[in-house]
Order: structure tokens, then sequence, then C-alpha cells
């Protein structure tokens, strides 16, 4: 059953184009996250939110900002689309604290032309 | 930086075979690792988490970990076609804001 939903499923854009992938989860976690996984698969973290709160950001290029409404919401901004940006990037959330299970949803692949 | 690998890249076996995945990762003040599952097109979904030394079941599944060597160990039994997809060792440590550090996965194959 999805829990943690991510809109598009997929985007293709061209270099320089702004882009924005949007998540949702009805778990009622506190903590979401934003993950690429690039062509060998390979999961990194880009950003975690907490109460509308910034905590991590990991080296991600300025190009890239997370956007939050509220603690349900987390969307990702891409401001000017490079080549390397294309991969699948996911979004996830967990309860706060310890080190509980991670949700993650279905991904948004963006193809940069 | 933490780092984690996994091995073998990939497996192939016949359905009813015992599946046996490795992850050797870099920092043993990581808290918990988990193991997930990832199909084609799909986000990865955690299957099952151990924190302290020793093994853990639950159903056909066996995590095996042994913090003085780094290593971790994931089995299925009576392993199915379903059972087909990529696997992903991941860790985490104190502060779970610093998100989970995953490896490459292996890409497991059963056939009918």
């Amino acid at each position: 059953e999805t829990a943690v939903f991510q809109t598009p499923n997929y985007h293709v854009t061209q270099v320089g184009n702004e882009v924005s992938f949007n998540c949702k989860q009805t778990l009622g976690h506190d903590t979401m996250y934003w993950y690429k996984q690039d062509s060998k698969k390979l999961l990194k973290i880009m950003f975690s939110y907490n109460n509308k709160q910034l905590i991590v950001n990991e080296t991600v290029p300025r190009r890239f900002s997370p956007q939050s409404s509220d603690k349900a919401h987390l969307n990702l901004r891409i401001k000017s689309v490079e080549p390397e940006d294309s991969a699948v990037y996911l979004c996830a959330s967990s309860p706060t604290g310890g080190v509980a299970e991670q949700f993650f949803g279905p991904g948004t692949r963006l193809t940069v032309l | 930086q933490e780092k984690v690998q996994q091995s073998p890249e990939s497996l192939i076996v016949p359905e009813g075979a015992m599946v046996s995945l490795n992850c050797s990762f870099s920092d043993s003040a990581s808290q918990s690792i988990w193991w997930y599952q990832q199909h084609p097109g799909k986000g990865p979904k955690a299957l099952i988490s151990i924190f302290s030394n020793g093994n853990k079941k639950e159903g056909r599944l066996t995590v095996y970990l042994n913090r003085a060597s780094l290593h971790v160990s994931l089995h299925i039994k009576d392993s199915q076609p379903s059972d087909s997809a990529v696997y992903l060792c991941a860790v985490s440590d104190n502060n779970y804001a610093q998100g989970l550090t995953f490896g490459l996965g292996t890409r497991v194959s059963v056939f009918p």
C-alpha cells in the first residue's frame, strides 16, 4: 500500500530549464527526505526535513532546493538542470528520532536532454 | 564518511534455493543496518533491520551481524520468483537526520 506519493512519474526536459517534483506522505511522519539514485543505482541522501526545518543538506549543487508547506509535503526544485541531473529522485519519510524505518515513494525519473 | 559495500553484484538461483547476500560497512559506530528490497520502477521497501550482534529471524529472512568484522549478511530461505529484485544494504548512525547510507545492491534473479 503506497503511503508516499510522488509526481510526476517521469519528466523529460532540456538543459537550463527549471523543474519541480512533488512528494506527499500520509503516514503522519515528522521527517522527510530526498534521495538521488544515479545510473549505477546508488542511492545518495540529498536533503532531510523535520518540521519544516532543513536538517541536513549534503554537498548538492545550489540549483537544488527543497520546499515544504507542511510536514506532509516536501517538494524538490531544480533551478537550471544539467545533464548530470538525469537520475531517479526518491522521496522518503520516517518518524523522528531513533533509527526508524524509512518509507519510500516510487520515484520521479528525470531525463535532461 | 561511511562506506557500504555489497557482494555479490548479482545472483541467479533456482526457485527453492537459499539466497545469501553480504554487506560490509566502514563505521563500527553505525547504529542499525537495514536491508531493503527494490523492484524495477519502484521505491525501496524495508525488509529487516538489525542493531545488536548476532542474528535475527523474520519469516524466511535471517540476518547476521558481526560488528567486530563490520559485516552483515542476509539469507532468504526457500526463494520464490517474486523475490527477484535488487537488495540494498543500508546503514544509519545516531543521527536519523543524516539519512541512510546505501550500498550499490545485489541483483537477485530466482527462476522457476
